[in-house]
């Protein structure tokens, strides 16, 4: 158990639909950072927020959007969805910005998302 | 475009086989390459790599980076079931964008 925690587990909808994942970083880790994991792209990182603030940005789709609020908590809205958004979706966070080096984030167990 | 290409896609061996996981790279700004293990969780770190020519050396893994070829590889002795996984490479480049492979699904009979 790394400390980060995800919600939902699992998410099935419908295009054109919109849903909000959520994830809460380990006690302490400022950082926050998305990842989506689908068959045919491999891992790809989405976005980092750092104490709040946007501060990396990866290949996010512009129907996608994130925030980081007070309590250090993230989410994660995709909108209009699509088949192709089918994937899995990790939150990791590390303590400090400098941290987009993976060896210091710890991953959640991901939401598995189901575009129908 | 910036890319990542690992091989093979995917490797059944034997236990106690040795294999080599392949990653070469074409980014603009490289600053270091990450290898990771992904069972059915989430990845979990192996090795940074930054220098060319450091083995760097984790039990029966080690890895090494060739900069002026842009490649990598990682390199699993005495391979057991345990080893059997997706392992990914991921490129970091200075801009703080980082780029993963697709994986090479590694399968060890036992």
């Amino acid at each position: 158990d790394s400390g980060v925690t995800q919600t939902p587990k699992h998410l099935i909808t419908a295009t054109g639909q919109r849903v909000t994942l959520r994830c809460s970083p380990r006690s302490g880790d400022l950082s926050v950072y998305w990842y989506q994991q689908s068959l045919d792209q491999g891992l790809q990182f989405l976005i980092q927020y750092y104490n709040g603030e946007e501060r990396a940005k990866g290949n996010i789709l512009e129907r996608f959007s994130a925030q980081q609020f007070p309590d250090l908590h993230s989410e994660l809205n995709l909108s209009s969805l699509e088949l192709g958004d089918s994937a899995l979706y990790f939150c990791a966070s590390s303590v400090d910005p400098a941290g987009l080096v993976m060896e210091t984030q710890y991953f959640g167990p991901g939401t598995r998302l189901l575009v129908l | 475009e910036d890319k990542v290409v690992q091989s093979p896609l995917s490797l059944v061996v034997h236990e106690g086989d040795t294999v080599t996981l392949n990653c070469s790279y074409e980014v603009t700004n490289f600053r270091s390459l990450l290898w990771y293990k992904q069972e059915k969780k989430a990845p979990t770190f192996l090795f940074m790599l930054t220098s060319s020519g450091i083995e760097k050396k984790s039990g029966r893994l080690s890895s090494i980076l060739d900069k002026k070829e842009l490649f990598s590889i990682l390199n699993i002795t005495a391979t057991q079931t345990g080893d059997s996984a997706v392992y990914l490479c991921a490129v970091v480049e200075g801009n703080e964008k980082l780029t993963f492979g697709t994986g090479t699904r590694l399968t060890i009979i036992p």
